[in-house]
């Protein structure tokens, strides 16, 4: 199926810096949602996004709702060492049931 | 907080068995979504339903079929299990209106392996 294109694919950083990602489509979408996925574990939610140009935060974690709605950008800041996981990004096709999700972003973090 | 769970975190099966995996929500969402999710294929729809004994296919439906007898449960059949089919299985739900209807919620997967 579709995907949606994350960058970078893996990151390496060292405990407490800051991590920016993105998530790009070529499809126009009305909500963006950015999920956490520990190796073995389901997805979690860490921040939806409904309008284009909203800056949202959870803690650490901002996420920014592109102008032009076809991205979506992650930041971590102060990164720590439970961090560490794949972070996808996902948005629901307009008009149906169906989403689509991102390729994730692999982080690991050195202590 | 909403919570999803799923029937077993891990699962071993031969090849031929029927098998059933189970999800239960308590947050009365009216959708219900299965996944399965794959190294280097990423999260892929197999069914979903929007109510009650109401379902769609997804993605890649061949080889399984779903049952939503009651709300909060939404269960996934593999008919005749085949080795292709072992992967992360994940289950999520949705509300259908208001502020949150488009936040998936998942549960922590079940790891199938098929013999």
């Amino acid at each position: 199926g579709q995907q949606l294109n994350q960058s970078p694919q893996s990151m390496f950083i060292q405990e407490g810096e800051d991590v920016s990602m993105n998530c790009t489509s070529s499809s126009i979408f009305n909500t963006w949602l950015w999920y956490k996925q520990d190796p073995g574990e389901g997805p979690v939610l860490l921040i939806a996004l409904y309008k284009a140009g909203e800056l949202t935060s959870n803690g650490r974690l901002t996420a920014q709702f592109g102008i032009t709605r076809k991205d979506s950008f992650l930041n971590i800041s102060a990164s720590i060492p439970s961090d560490v996981g794949i972070y996808f990004c996902a948005g629901p096709f307009s008009g149906t049931y169906k989403y689509i999700f991102g390729t994730g972003t692999r982080l690991k973090v050195l202590a | 907080d909403v919570k999803v769970t799923q029937s077993s975190r891990y699962l071993v099966k031969r090849t031929g068995e029927k098998v059933f995996l189970e999800c239960v929500q308590d947050m009365d969402h009216e959708n219900m979504f299965w996944y399965r999710q794959d190294p280097g294929l990423g999260l892929r729809l197999i069914y979903f339903s929007y109510d009650v004994k109401m379902k769609e296919k997804g993605d890649i439906p061949e080889g399984y079929s779903v049952s939503r007898e009651k709300k909060e449960r939404f269960s996934l059949i593999l008919e005749s299990a085949s080795t292709n089919q072992t992967s992360m299985y994940l289950c999520a739900s949705s509300p259908l209106i208001g502020r949150r209807y488009n936040e998936q919620f998942f549960g922590p997967g079940t790891r199938l392996t098929v013999l």
